[in-house]
C-alpha cells in the first residue's frame, strides 16, 4: 500500500521558473492538503480540497495554485518561483467518513530550493 | 485567535527515563488535539488524538497524552524513552466544523544512550 506519494523528492529552480509538485494517494481519501514546512515555523496550510473539483485556500496560498480533477491526484503549481518559496512541501490526505477526528496521512515531502 | 504552542524547541532525556513534550492550545469551542512525529527526511506520522472522553489517551509506540481542559494543555508522555524516539514532534489542533489542522512549531526530542 503506497499511501501518499509525492514527486519529485528534490528540485532546484531558478527565480521566475514554474513547476508542478505532484501528489497522489491510493487510499480513496476525500480530503487532501498541501503544507509547507519552514525551519522553526511548523507546517503552514497552502491549499486544501474536500473532493474532486473543490479546492480552497489555506493560510499561505499566494504564489501557488492547485487543481483536483480526480480523487487520487492533487498537484500544486508554482508560478514565477521566488526565493521565499524555498521550503519543504508536504501533501496529506484524510477520510471524510468518521467525522473530524480522522488523522491525516502524509507523503515524504518535496524539498524545493529556488536560487 | 485559535492557536497551539509548543514552548520547548528541544527536550533532552536519557534512555529509560520518562519523557514529556509540552503543548498548550487556545481555542473557542471544543478542541480536537493530535500529536504527530517526524523522522528525518520523512513526512509526519500520526501518533494519537483526543476528541472526547477519557483525558488520558494512548497511542502508537507506547506514547500517551493527557488532556487538561483547565490548563488548556495536551502534553505528550512516555514512561521510558528509547533512543529510537529521537525525532521532531508536532502538536496540532483541529477546530469543530473545520477540516484544517493548525500545527505547533515542533519540539525536537533527543534521547541519549
Amino acid at each position: 500500500n503506497a499511501g501518499v506519494t509525492q514527486t519529485p523528492k528534490f528540485r532546484i529552480l531558478k527565480i521566475g521558473q514554474s513547476m508542478t509538485l505532484q501528489c497522489t494517494q491510493d487510499m480513496n481519501h476525500n480530503y487532501m492538503y498541501w503544507y509547507r514546512q519552514d525551519p522553526g515555523m511548523g507546517l503552514k496550510l497552502i491549499y486544501y480540497s474536500v473532493g474532486a473539483g473543490i479546492t480552497d485556500k489555506g493560510e499561505v496560498p499566494n504564489g501557488y495554485n492547485v487543481s483536483r480533477s480526480t480523487t487520487e491526484d492533487f498537484p500544486l503549481r508554482l508560478e514565477l518561483a521566488a526565493p521565499s518559496q524555498t521550503s519543504v512541501y508536504f501533501c496529506a490526505s484524510s477520510y471524510r467518513a468518521g467525522g473530524i477526528g480522522q488523522p491525516q496521512h502524509f507523503g515524504d515531502g518535496t524539498r524545493l530550493s529556488i536560487l | 485567535a485559535q492557536s497551539v504552542a509548543q514552548p520547548e524547541d528541544q527536550v533532552n532525556v536519557a534512555e529509560g527515563n520518562p519523557l514529556t513534550v509540552k503543548c498548550t492550545y487556545s481555542v473557542s469551542g471544543n478542541p480536537y488535539l493530535f500529536w504527530y512525529v517526524q523522522y528525518p527526511n520523512r513526512g509526519l506520522q500520526f501518533l494519537l488524538k483526543y476528541i472526547t472522553g477519557d483525558n488520558l489517551v494512548k497511542g502508537s509506540y507506547g506514547f500517551e497524552a493527557e488532556f487538561n481542559k483547565s490548563q488548556t494543555s495536551f502534553h505528550l508522555k512516555k514512561p521510558s524513552a528509547l533512543v529510537s524516539d529521537s525525532a521532531l514532534y508536532f502538536c496540532a489542533v483541529r477546530f469543530s466544523g473545520f477540516q484544517k489542522l493548525v500545527f505547533g512549531t515542533g519540539t525536537r526530542l533527543l534521547v541519549s544512550p
